[in-house]
């Protein structure tokens, strides 16, 4: 149980271009995901909290207009990218927690971006 | 404000030797404590974890014990195996479970 689906693994877009990402909780529902960047050398940065119903929570420095979070039912959170540039390419991963200990927070296998 | 801090890496050991990563962390309330481990080109997968002081949490022959005298939740393993090979990531959850806080990721690699 908890599994958290993200789609696609794997994208390669051209530079001015947007890229939809897909965060799904397949077996609970999720009044809140988180989605997080990953730069080189593996450190983790959270983007934003993702809010069922309500508008995104975003931290400090990233752009909500170019990082655009949509979590209209409990189950699916979308990040899009929009006018991507080499710059936003990453590993981008998406994150629920289904408030259960047994679990602790469930992330997805993640999305690398390539922006060329 | 809450904070992890884990031993930088990478961390490389030979295969059948004894694992520790360290990891300390700051926290304003009383925190649920995780390790996490992302092997090559996924996610994060939980790993373990603990929730109240003196708490040992275990999974596939790695341990790591809730030291609340200490601020300190170290993995451990007795005898690491070249699949170990991933980075590690340390984090806590404040009261709420409202997001989680990362260290840095320690890389862990085991030769033959």
């Amino acid at each position: 149980g908890a599994v958290v689906s993200q789609h696609p693994s794997r994208v390669i877009c051209k530079s001015g271009t947007s890229v939809k990402i897909e965060c799904r909780s397949l077996d609970f529902q999720a009044t809140t995901m988180f989605w997080y960047r990953q730069f080189p050398k593996q450190s983790l940065m959270l983007m934003a909290t993702s809010n069922e119903g309500s508008k995104a929570t975003y931290e400090q420095g990233v752009e909500k207009d170019k990082f655009l979070i949509n979590h209209a039912s409990l189950t699916l959170s979308t990040l899009t990218v929009t006018s991507a540039h080499p710059e936003d390419s990453s590993f981008y991963i998406c994150s629920a927690n289904p408030q259960d200990l047994n679990y602790g927070y469930t992330f997805g296998s993640g999305t690398r971006l390539t922006v060329v | 404000g809450n904070s992890v801090t884990q031993m930088e890496g990478p961390v490389t050991l030979s295969e059948e030797a004894f694992l520790t990563i360290n990891c300390t962390y700051t926290a304003t309330g009383y925190p649920s404590l995780f390790w996490y481990v992302q092997y090559p080109g996924e996610g994060l997968q939980l790993l373990l974890k603990a929730t109240k002081a003196d708490d040992k949490g275990s999974n596939k022959g790695f341990e790591a014990t809730y030291r609340k005298e200490t601020t300190s939740f170290h993995l451990e393993k007795g005898s690491v195996q070249v699949s170990d090979s991933a980075v590690y990531f340390c984090a806590l959850s404040d009261i709420g479970y409202s997001t989680l806080t990362f260290g840095k990721g320690t890389m862990l690699l085991v030769s033959p």
